[in-house]
């Protein structure tokens, strides 16, 4: 058990829907980071948070959006949903950002139909 | 750009030796990890590299040389339960971002 904590662990909804995903850090981390991991693109860095704040983008779509709150906890907001975003979604958390090792939660499993 | 290059696949048997090599192409290089997943599972930390050399763990070590672009992970005295994905990953990026580009896996099958 990483200390990372994600809900839902499932989701499955319909394609044009809009989901949140939500993941608390581990305690003491300031750094979240969200990843989506799909069979066919393997494990994708999505954003960074730190401290409440946008520290890092990597390839989200603008459908996506993401935001750290003052308690640290995250989410990930997902719009619009097609087909191809079914993946496993990831939150990692670090201490600081540049922190070496990154601590992944169990993820959420999205499907979307 | 980056590039992150390893075996798809490797087969090794139980109580054995094995070496899963990595080669990357990627600018601002800021340390490399080694992470193992079990299908469906969270990736879990195993080793990091910032400077050239081996770092040892227990039955994993992990190599870096920087000038090469290459690290290997060495799993030693080989486990059934040794058998996932082992993933690299590269951190890009200034000291206060974290930024992880990770490399397809290898699904490593340990055999009796």
């Amino acid at each position: 058990d990483s200390g990372v904590t994600q809900t839902p662990k499932h989701l499955i909804t319909a394609t044009g829907q809009r989901v949140t995903l939500r993941c608390s850090p581990r305690s003491g981390d300031l750094s979240v980071y969200w990843y989506q991991q799909s069979l066919d693109q393997g494990l994708q860095f999505l954003i960074q948070y730190y401290n409440g704040e946008e520290r890092a983008k990597g390839n989200i779509l603008e459908r996506f959006s993401a935001q750290q709150f003052p308690d640290l906890h995250s989410e990930l907001n997902l719009s619009s949903l097609e087909l191809g975003d079914s993946a496993l979604y990831f939150c990692a958390s670090s201490r600081q950002g540049w922190e070496e090792t990154q601590y992944f939660g169990p993820g959420t499993r999205l499907l979307v139909l | 750009g980056q590039n992150i290059d390893q075996p798809t696949e490797m087969t090794a048997t139980e109580g054995a030796i094995v070496q899963i090599n990595c080669t990357y192409q990627t600018s601002g290089f800021n340390g490399l990890f080694w992470y193992q997943q079990h299908a469906g599972e969270a990736p879990t930390f195993l080793s990091y590299n910032v400077l050239d050399g081996l770092e040892e763990k227990g039955r994993f070590s992990s190599f870096l040389s920087r000038s090469k672009g290459y690290s290997y992970l060495l799993l030693k005295e080989l486990q059934m339960k040794d058998s996932a994905s082992y993933l690299c990953a590269v951190r890009r990026g200034s000291s206060n971002t974290g930024k992880l580009i990770f490399g397809q896996g290898t699904t490593l099958q340990v055999k009796p």
